[in-house]
C-alpha cells in the first residue's frame, strides 16, 4: 500500500514549455486535489475531482488543467510554464469530501525558468 | 469564503516543555472540520489532529490536544513534552463544502 505517490519529484522547466504531474493513489478513494504550496502561503486548492471523469476549479485554477480519467490517477497539466508557476505541488486525496482527511503525497517541486 | 489564519510565523519550545500553536478561522459553514498537519523537512504533509466541530470535547492524540473554541472561532495546538522530531512546519487547516483551506503555518523549532 503505497498511499498517494507523485511523479516527478523535482522538474525544470524553461517558460513556455508544458509538463504533466501524474499523481496516483491505491486507496480507492474518490475525491482527488492538487495544491501548491507558495513560501508563506500555505497551501493553495488548484483543482480537485470528485470522482473519476470529474473535475472542479479550486482557489487558483489558472494556467492548469487537469484531467481524471481513472479514478486511482489525477494529472495535472501546465500548457505553457510561467515562472509564476515555480512552486511545490502536493497531490492528495480522500475517501469523501467535507468529513474525510485528505492523505497527501510527497509533493513535485517545479522551478520555471 | 472561508479564511483560516495562523499570527505566529514562527515558535521555539525547549524539549521536555509545551508550547501551543494559534490557529483562528472564519466559516459560513455550520458543518465542517478542523485540523492540524505537521510538515517536516521532508516536506510530506501528515496529519497531527483533527476535531468535528459539532463536538464539544477537545480531540487529543498522544501528546498533541487541542483547544477548540468554537463561539471564538479559535483552534490552538497544544504539544506537550516536546521532542526533537516535533520541529517542523504546522498548518492549521479547515474543510467545510469539500474544500481544506489552510493557514500559512507556523514553524516551530525545538531546543536540546
Amino acid at each position: 500500500n503505497a498511499g498517494v505517490t507523485q511523479t516527478p519529484k523535482f522538474r525544470v522547466l524553461k517558460t513556455g514549455q508544458s509538463m504533466t504531474l501524474l499523481c496516483a493513489q491505491d486507496m480507492n478513494h474518490e475525491y482527488m486535489y492538487w495544491y501548491r504550496q507558495d513560501p508563506g502561503m500555505g497551501l493553495r486548492l488548484i483543482h480537485y475531482s470528485v470522482g473519476e471523469g470529474t473535475t472542479a476549479k479550486g482557489e487558483v485554477p489558472d494556467g492548469y488543467n487537469v484531467s481524471r480519467l481513472k479514478k486511482q490517477n489525477f494529472l495535472l497539466g501546465l500548457e505553457s510554464a510561467a515562472p509564476s508557476q515555480t512552486s511545490v505541488y502536493f497531490c492528495a486525496s480522500s475517501y469523501s469530501g467535507t468529513a474525510d482527511t485528505q492523505y497527501f503525497g510527497p509533493g513535485t517541486r517545479l522551478t520555471v525558468l | 469564503a472561508q479564511t483560516v489564519t495562523q499570527s505566529q510565523p514562527e515558535m521555539s519550545v525547549q524539549e521536555a516543555e509545551t508550547v501551543t500553536l494559534s490557529c483562528t478561522y472564519d466559516t459560513s459553514e455550520s458543518d465542517y472540520y478542523l485540523f492540524w498537519y505537521k510538515q517536516p523537512p521532508s516536506r510530506q504533509m501528515i496529519l497531527v489532529i483533527r476535531q468535528e466541530a459539532y463536538k464539544q470535547q477537545n480531540a487529543t492524540e498522544n501528546r498533541f490536544s487541542v483547544n477548540f473554541q468554537k463561539a471564538a472561532k479559535s483552534f490552538s495546538l497544544k504539544i506537550s513534552d516536546s521532542q526533537l522530531g516535533d520541529a517542523a512546519m504546522y498548518f492549521c487547516a479547515m474543510i467545510g463544502g469539500n474544500k481544506l483551506v489552510f493557514g500559512a503555518g507556523t514553524i516551530l523549532r525545538v531546543k536540546s
